[in-house]
């Protein structure tokens, strides 16, 4: 079946250091994913998407990369700071924008 | 504040009571979606509207929940007979899917959390 997972669920980092969240998936016919950032007590809010003709993808800080061959996604994060703190959902895309989540990594940045 | 309001934020009931959770997506949205999220997991999916059609339904939405969108604009999710196992958050979710067929960003709410004694 469908199932999206996340390797590490927590990450801690040091401010200013890049943060790389990984994230495996199932379906080889999902053609569109997603990371979330979800901050306590708020609903989950779109960082960077990807379509499976691509394999990276830049945004202001972040990148994603999608490597089809093992079915993984990352996040990647540049110089990470405090308020990036918060869980990170990878989500695939299974037809009419019905998500598959994984459990999510909890990303930890200290000063 | 992403434009998609929900209400009530909070909601403690007892064991067999019924709960009713009201979503207001982003105006111009015409999909609107609900999902469960339990503590420490990823959202579920439960069920999307097409404007006021309501196109698909998980299995995880039991007979005991019903969601409506009658005009086509805000939505309402209810739980009959509410079980603790019911206590999650309730988040809804709009996006446009333009007429040229694709389709803009899901715009996540911050959630109804439910609590169920």
């Amino acid at each position: 079946g469908e199932s999206v997972g996340l390797h590490l669920p927590t990450l801690s980092v040091q401010e200013g250091d890049n943060s790389i969240i990984n994230c495996a998936y199932s379906n080889s016919a999902s053609d569109y994913f997603i990371w979330y950032k979800q901050e306590s007590g708020k609903g989950p809010q779109f960082i960077i998407d990807i379509r499976s003709n691509m394999d990276k993808r830049q945004g202001q800080r972040v990148t994603v990369l999608l490597n089809k061959t093992v079915k993984h996604l990352s996040l990647q994060i540049a110089a990470t700071q405090p308020g990036d703190s918060a869980v990170y959902f990878c989500a695939e895309n299974a037809g009419f924008q019905k998500l598959v989540f994984g459990t999510g990594t909890r990303l930890l940045v200290s000063p | 504040d992403t434009g998609v309001s929900q209400d009530p934020r909070h909601k403690i009931t007892k064991r067999g009571q019924n709960v009713t959770f009201r979503c207001d997506p982003i105006s111009e949205h015409n999909r609107l979606y609900w999902y469960r999220q339990t503590l420490g997991q990823g959202p579920e999916f439960l069920t999307y509207f097409q404007n006021e059609a309501q196109l698909e339904k998980s299995r995880l939405l039991s007979d005991r929940f019903s969601a409506e969108r009658p005009k086509g604009s805000f939505s309402t999710l209810e739980i009959q007979r509410t079980e603790q196992g019911d206590s999650a958050m309730y988040l809804c979710a709009s996006s446009l899917l333009a007429l040229g067929g694709t389709t803009g960003e899901l715009f996540f709410g911050e959630g109804s959390r439910l609590t169920v004694l």
